[in-house]
């Protein structure tokens, strides 16, 4: 079993609201990645992180941010939800080879 | 282009017949390549890496042909539980992409 854990599972919330969805690992893997994924939709990469202090923006444009104090956290947060971010978001880290993947956030934004 | 292609799916199967999945990647750096199996409404979970060399895995075998950027997945004696959603995953220098993914659903 992977130790890498996100939380809440599932969160709804109304329009306007700062949310921050945590993801913590603790494997001591380097790298980290968010992705959404819509349902019966593909993952598309939209954070990732080399290590502390390093976070790039993937391939999906998102208006989340991220931030890596420590090795094994890498919270995302919207300052300002809306309805179209209503999506679940995925957290993998990996030691190299093999990505390990988080049990996912469901977020509902009404 | 997106780049990482699967084919399309859904591909509907009886129970022990052999089924093969295909995606074409990109880039050409790129280094890692893997099948994860995705259950509905789950994560992503690993299957079985690919190497050039071809792997094995019971009814599971997987290959790449890194001169046409092509891999493939086999899954022989298909179960009911083989029923998921297939992702052929690329691994660049730090990025995993991922392609849309092919629904397997296997019939009793």
């Amino acid at each position: 079993e992977a130790d890498i854990y996100q939380t809440p599972r599932y969160l709804v919330i109304g329009t306007g609201k700062k949310i921050t969805l945590e993801c913590s690992q603790t494997m001591g893997h380097d790298k980290m990645y968010w992705y959404q994924q819509d349902p019966g939709m593909e993952l598309h990469l939209i954070h990732y992180s080399y290590g502390v202090n390093s976070t790039e923006k993937g391939d999906l444009s998102s208006e989340s941010t991220v931030s890596r104090i420590r090795t094994e956290h890498f919270p995302l947060t919207l300052e300002s939800a809306r309805p179209s971010h209503t999506s679940q978001y995925l957290c993998a880290s990996t030691g190299g080879v093999e990505a390990f993947f988080g049990q996912g956030t469901r977020l509902t934004v009404v | 282009r997106k780049e990482v292609e699967q084919d399309p799916g859904p591909f509907n199967v009886p129970e022990g017949a052999t089924v093969a999945f295909n995606c074409t990647y990109s880039n050409s750096a790129s280094q890692s390549f893997f099948w994860y199996r995705q259950d509905c409404r789950k994560e992503p979970k690993l299957l079985m890496s690919v190497y050039s060399s071809g792997n094995e895995d019971g009814r599971f075998t997987a290959q790449l042909n890194r001169a046409s950027q092509y891999i493939s997945l086999l899954i022989r004696d298909s179960k009911l539980s083989d029923s998921a959603t297939y992702l052929c995953v690329v691994r660049g220098t730090y990025k995993y992409i991922f392609g849309t993914g092919t629904r397997l659903k296997v019939l009793a």
